[in-house]
């Protein structure tokens, strides 16, 4: 079956600008995650979003981030007036009652 | 807070070696323990994982074992080829209050050498 998949797969963007990273879950999970990697770093948790509950947005480092999902299944994560310091890999992951399926990211680079 | 540490990479090995990579946690509660693996150019995939104490995790050869009197997760494997070449995070997921949040270590880099 399919897996999480993300769009787009790299984006470059001017400082100051706003992006928008997609994720579709695999149909069915509940559960989804957007996390970051920058290079050289560890995994950076952002957010998280479990059915119909509020979502856990401790992970976010700015008001300039954001996210949504609609009907329970796709998501959205929005940067505001992006800055060089946000050039990272972005990655989402879903789950169903255990361990996440990771998406292969969204690399962005912000000049 | 939860956290992990896990051993700083990077690790090279000579193929058939053994490979240990150390793990290590804090959690209030009583947390799942994870390792994921990120194959060169490829995004991170499971590779094992253990819901309680003693439980032992294994696949493709490697193995864990979940000890909670020592809160440890270490990784091992024992004799690594060219294609366990990776980056190996250790994470945990804590599950109070129905949240189910990864937490990540920073990850540990082998190469493996011919």
């Amino acid at each position: 079956g399919a897996g999480v998949s993300q769009s787009p797969s790299n984006k470059v963007t001017e400082k100051g600008k706003d992006v928008e990273l997609r994720c579709d879950p695999i149909s069915g999970h509940t559960a989804l995650y957007w996390y970051r990697q920058s290079l050289g770093q560890g995994l950076e948790f952002l957010i998280y979003f479990q059915g119909n509950s509020a979502p856990d947005k401790s992970g976010l480092p700015s008001d300039r981030f954001s996210a949504e999902r609609t009907g329970g299944s796709v998501s959205t994560l929005t940067i505001q007036r992006t800055q060089q310091e946000d050039s990272a890999v972005y990655l989402c992951a879903s789950s169903l009652r255990g361990a996440c399926f990771f998406g292969p990211g969204t690399r962005l680079t912000v000049l | 807070g939860n956290s992990v540490t896990q051993m700083e990479g990077p690790v090279t090995l000579s193929e058939e070696a053994f490979l240990t990579i150390n793990c290590t946690y804090t959690a209030t509660g009583y947390p799942s323990l994870f390792w994921y693996v990120q194959y060169p150019g490829e995004g991170l995939q499971l590779l094992l994982k253990a819901t309680k104490a003693d439980d032992k995790g294994s696949n493709k050869g490697f193995e864990a074992t979940y000890r909670k009197e020592t809160t440890s997760f270490h990784l091992e494997k024992g004799s690594v080829q060219v294609s366990d070449s990776a980056v190996y995070f250790c994470a945990l997921s804590d599950h109070r209050f129905g949240n189910e949040k990864l937490t990540f270590g920073t990850g540990t880099r082998l190469t493996i050498i011919p």
